[in-house]
């Protein structure tokens, strides 16, 4: 999928555990897009890196979401404490404001 | 509040025909629009992008135009076949809010 490693691929956990959604894009370009699909509401960008660094976290719902980009080729999502609202499926992308690369998602259930 | 709207959830035509989806924006003036296709339990595939002074793009069977007066962005493919039924997203520019929800396009044979 596009070269976007995201992992795990599925995952089942309870309400009020800590859960960390990983990514691993081809590195080498300047933007990763992490963002979370629901029937609801879409496609929802949680919070975008420019060479590492974050630019725009506003779609972050909560404190409770965080994520990291210690390097250009690597990415994380932590939600600490997870609610059962926050099942949905995470993708991380890469590229460009003008064409991005999504990856195959992370299915997440929050019982 | 800046918003992209898909007018169709689902959109059912027969194979051989020209599919045409709709996206409107409400609010703000994007500098260009992409389409992207999802097919179930996989990420969204860049499709096309086009840019507020280009009318008209084409790639293939797919053509999309931009009019900035009506604020709407038509999605075209003709000659659908079967493998055309997936959903089809428009998105602002990258790195701002929300895609549309999207139009799922069923091609009948």
């Amino acid at each position: 999928d596009a070269g976007v490693i995201q992992s795990p691929r599925h995952e089942v956990t309870e309400m009020g555990q800590e859960v960390t959604l990983r990514c691993k894009p081809i590195s080498g370009h300047n933007s990763l897009f992490w963002y979370r699909q629901t029937m609801m509401r879409g496609l929802e960008l949680l919070i975008y890196f420019n060479n590492n660094v974050p630019i725009d976290d506003s779609g972050m719902p909560e404190d409770r979401f965080s994520a990291k980009m210690p390097n250009a080729s690597f990415s994380t999502l932590k939600i600490q404490p997870s609610e059962p609202r926050d099942s949905a499926v995470y993708f991380c992308a890469w590229g460009t404001y003008n064409e991005q690369f999504f990856g195959p998602g992370t299915r997440l259930t929050v019982l | 509040s800046q918003k992209i709207e898909q007018n169709s959830e689902a959109l059912n035509i027969q194979e051989g025909k020209t599919a045409t989806l709709t996206c409107n924006y409400t609010n703000y003036s994007p500098a260009y629009l992409q389409w992207y296709r999802q097919d179930p339990g996989r990420g969204p595939v860049f499709l096309l992008l086009i840019r507020e002074n280009e009318k008209e793009k084409r790639k293939e069977r797919l053509k999309v135009t931009f009019d900035t007066t009506l604020k709407q962005s038509l999605f075209h493919i003709t000659a659908s076949q079967p493998a055309d039924s997936a959903t089809y997203l428009c998105a602002p520019p990258g790195g701002k809010s929300t895609f549309g929800d999207g139009t799922t396009l069923t091609v009948k044979p």
